[in-house]
């Protein structure tokens, strides 16, 4: 167990709609990732925040958006949502904000759209 | 530019054989390079990392072999047992105000008995 709590673990939807994932860090870490997974793109990386703070930017579509929250939780939002927008989305936490050190994952949240 | 290669896309291997899997980097500022393990159903987990400092790092069964002047770095699976069957990722990231890990696109490893 990472210690890292993402909800839901499996979301079916239609095409045009929006969703929220969440994610819970483990406790203590201030830095929260967003990752995309599908079968032919491997891990994308979407978005970091840092104790609330947008940290970097990856490959996030513009329909996509998320945010940290004071308590450290992070949302992430999509909306208007396209078939090939399903795939799995990993959050993770670390401790520092930067690339050093270990990442933890949690165990997704796999989003169909159909 | 940000862009990890990794190969091959899947490989099999008998029980006790030798797993290798490879990446190649492009950004000369990456400067940390781990490898990742997924099981089906979980998040990744780190298995092991590596500085561009030393050129090998071992953690029991696992190496990494890093080439700095060729850009590529290798992850070693010595003694492969079926409970090494997993996805696993190689990644890379520069130090930095904003640095985020750049994944490789992953390989499955079916360890056969």
């Amino acid at each position: 167990d990472s210690g890292v709590t993402q909800t839901p673990k499996h979301l079916i939807t239609a095409t045009g709609q929006r969703v929220t994932l969440r994610c819970s860090p483990r406790s203590g870490d201030l830095s929260v990732y967003w990752y995309q997974q599908s079968l032919d793109q491997g891990l994308q990386f979407l978005i970091q925040y840092y104790n609330g703070e947008e940290r970097a930017k990856g490959n996030i579509l513009e329909r996509f958006s998320a945010q940290q929250f004071p308590d450290l939780h992070s949302e992430l939002n999509l909306s208007s949502l396209e078939l090939g927008d399903s795939a799995l989305y990993f959050c993770a936490s670390s401790l520092r904000p930067q690339g050093y050190g270990e990442l933890f994952f949690g165990e997704g949240s796999r989003l169909t759209v159909l | 530019q940000q862009q990890v290669k990794q190969s091959p896309q899947s490989l099999i291997v008998q029980k006790g054989g030798i797993s290798i899997i490879n990446c190649a980097y492009e950004n000369t500022a990456f400067d940390y390079f781990p490898w990742y393990q997924q099981f089906p159903g979980k998040g990744p987990a780190l298995l092991i990392a590596i500085r561009p400092d030393v050129s090998e790092k071992k953690e029991g069964r696992f190496t990494i072999s890093f080439n700095k002047s060729a850009k590529q770095f290798s992850l070693h699976i010595m003694d492969s047992q079926p409970g090494d069957s997993a996805t696993y990722f190689c990644a890379a990231s520069s130090t930095g105000t904003a640095s985020k890990l750049t994944f490789g696109t992953g390989t499955r490893l079916q360890v056969t008995l």
